[in-house]
C-alpha cells in the first residue's frame, strides 16, 4: 500500500511486556516520527529521525525505543509496558518540499496496557 | 513556555458561516514554518495548510486560509462556508531548527470545533 501505515491497529497487552509499534512509510520521507496523543490532548513527541541511523529524542523518550536501519521503516519499542503508555500512538515521516516538511500521519495504534 | 497555544479549547459555528481558529507561537528563530492539521472523530491527522516565515501572503487552500501576523505572532486559521463535515479537532504546528531538527514541529492542544446545522 502507498502512503504510511501502522500495525498494529489496536493493541492490549500487560503490564511490564514489550511491546514493538511498527511504521512503514513508501514515500522515501528522509524524516519519521513517533507521538503519542492522550485522550483530549494534543500531540508529544516521542523520537524522531532525520535519516536511517540517525534518530534522537523528543518531548517524552523515557521507556521508549527506536532504530531505523532503513529509510521506510521506523518501529517503537516499549521496553517494559507501563499504564501510563496507554495511549493512541502515531507515526507520522516527512520531507523538505521547498522547505516546508509538512507531516503525513499513519492511522494510528490504540495501545491498552492492562 | 509553551512554544504554540491555542486558547479556545471548543468552539461552535453554525453552518454556511467563517470561524477563526487561534494560534499564537513563540520562537527566536527567524525562519520557521507554521502548520494546520484537521484530526476528524476518526482519528486521523490531516494536514491543511502551511505558511512561511518569509512568505509575503498569507496562505490559502479552499476554504481554508491562514492570518499570519508575524509581528503579533499569530497564525489563526480561517474557514469560510463551515459544513457538517468540518467538525473535528484542529491543531496548529511549529516547525524550527536547522539540520537534523529541521523537520521537527511543536503541536499545540487543540481547539474542537463543531459546526451546527
Amino acid at each position: 500500500d502507498a502512503g504510511i501505515t501502522q500495525s498494529p491497529r489496536y493493541k492490549i497487552t500487560e503490564t511490564g511486556r514489550q511491546v514493538t509499534l511498527m511504521c512503514h512509510q513508501t514515500w522515501s520521507h528522509s524524516y519519521m516520527f513517533w507521538y503519542r496523543q492522550d485522550l483530549g490532548h494534543g500531540l508529544r513527541l516521542i523520537y524522531y529521525s532525520a535519516a536511517a541511523d540517525i534518530t534522537d529524542k523528543g518531548e517524552v523518550p523515557d521507556g521508549y525505543v527506536v532504530s531505523r536501519s532503513k529509510t521506510e521503516n521506523f518501529p517503537l519499542t516499549l521496553e517494559s509496558a507501563t499504564r501510563s503508555q496507554t495511549s493512541v500512538y502515531f507515526c507520522a515521516s516527512s520531507e523538505s518540499a521547498g522547505g516546508r516538511y509538512e507531516q503525513y500521519f499513519g492511522p494510528g495504534t490504540r495501545l491498552t496496557v492492562t | 513556555a509553551q512554544k504554540i497555544t491555542q486558547t479556545q479549547p471548543g468552539m461552535f459555528v453554525q453552518e454556511k458561516e467563517a470561524v477563526t481558529l487561534d494560534c499564537t507561537y513563540d520562537t527566536s528563530d527567524p525562519s520557521y514554518g507554521l502548520f494546520w492539521y484537521k484530526q476528524p472523530s476518526s482519528g486521523e491527522m490531516i494536514f491543511l495548510i502551511y505558511q512561511g516565515s518569509y512568505d509575503q501572503q498569507n496562505a490559502t487552500e479552499g476554504r481554508y486560509s491562514l492570518n499570519f501576523q508575524k509581528a503579533r505572532k499569530s497564525a489563526n486559521l480561517v474557514i469560510s462556508a463551515s459544513q457538517l463535515g468540518d467538525s473535528a479537532m484542529y491543531f496548529c504546528a511549529m516547525r524550527e531548527g536547522y539540520g537534523t531538527n529541521a523537520g521537527k514541529s511543536t503541536f499545540g492542544d487543540g481547539t474542537t470545533l463543531t459546526v451546527k446545522p
